[in-house]
């Protein structure tokens, strides 16, 4: 029983180039979270997307950053032209959510991040 | 706005007992989390509480004060594996229009605690 796979677990993209960075959340998931934790820090959430459906984007920089959710496929947090601010650690979390989307009262299961290093 | 505070560091010694702080201002409150980081890796659930009260669970206890917007994660008979950062998490409940409402997590800094022999 596959947790929340995240990957790449290190990604080193030079100032300018796109970043790529993929969730497959746990079996049975339908509702998954993405958060940013910069070195000695919390994390930050950043978007909280359902199947095809982004619902929350308000953590996320207007400009560079975007998020999907297909039918079919992992969830993609794509940033373009990176900056090294962008260096952080990137964490998704998932979680099963009921019928119609509706919240529940079930906790966040967290994958093992990517770390994405600007130079 | 949203606001957790909790120390940012602390030190106890192996086999003691430690109580690590954690208040909140938050709007739509739906219960409150406690996680555990090591270093490079996901952050694992430790506890959590809707309730006010005590919730213990082993080694380790999470208490809730909704009046006071305050919780502590209270770990005792320290191992030098605890090392670690303690992350407090306030789940929010928000208006969504298509199903009633979404949750999500906000956390805190987190607090690094370093146990020593």
């Amino acid at each position: 029983n596959a947790g929340v796979m995240q990957n790449p677990r290190h990604l080193v993209r030079r100032r300018g180039q796109e970043a790529r960075l993929r969730c497959s959340p746990m079996k049975g998931h339908s509702h998954v979270y993405w958060y940013r934790q910069l070195p000695e820090e919390g994390l930050k959430f950043m978007v909280y997307l359902q199947k095809e459906n982004i619902i929350d984007e308000s953590g996320m920089p207007k400009e560079r950053f975007s998020a999907e959710f297909p039918k079919e496929g992992p969830s993609i947090l794509r940033i373009q032209q990176v900056v090294r601010g962008d260096s952080a650690a990137y964490f998704c979390a998932s979680s099963k959510g009921l019928p119609g989307g509706r919240a529940t009262n079930e906790k966040l299961f967290f994958g093992s991040g990517t770390q994405l290093s600007v130079l | 706005g949203q606001n957790i505070d909790q120390p940012t560091e602390m030190t106890a010694t192996e086999g003691a007992i430690v109580q690590i702080n954690c208040t909140y201002q938050t709007s739509g409150f739906n219960g409150l989390f406690w996680y555990q980081q090591h270093a490079g890796e996901a952050p694992t659930f430790l506890s959590y509480n809707v309730l006010d009260g005590l919730e213990e669970k082993g080694r380790f206890s999470s208490f809730l004060s909704r009046s006071k917007g305050y919780s502590y994660l209270l770990l005792k008979e320290l191992q030098m594996k605890d090392s670690a950062s303690y992350l407090c998490a306030v789940r929010v409940t928000a208006p969504y229009m298509f199903s009633g409402g979404y949750n999500k997590l906000i956390f805190g800094a987190g607090t690094r605690l370093a146990v020593h022999p």
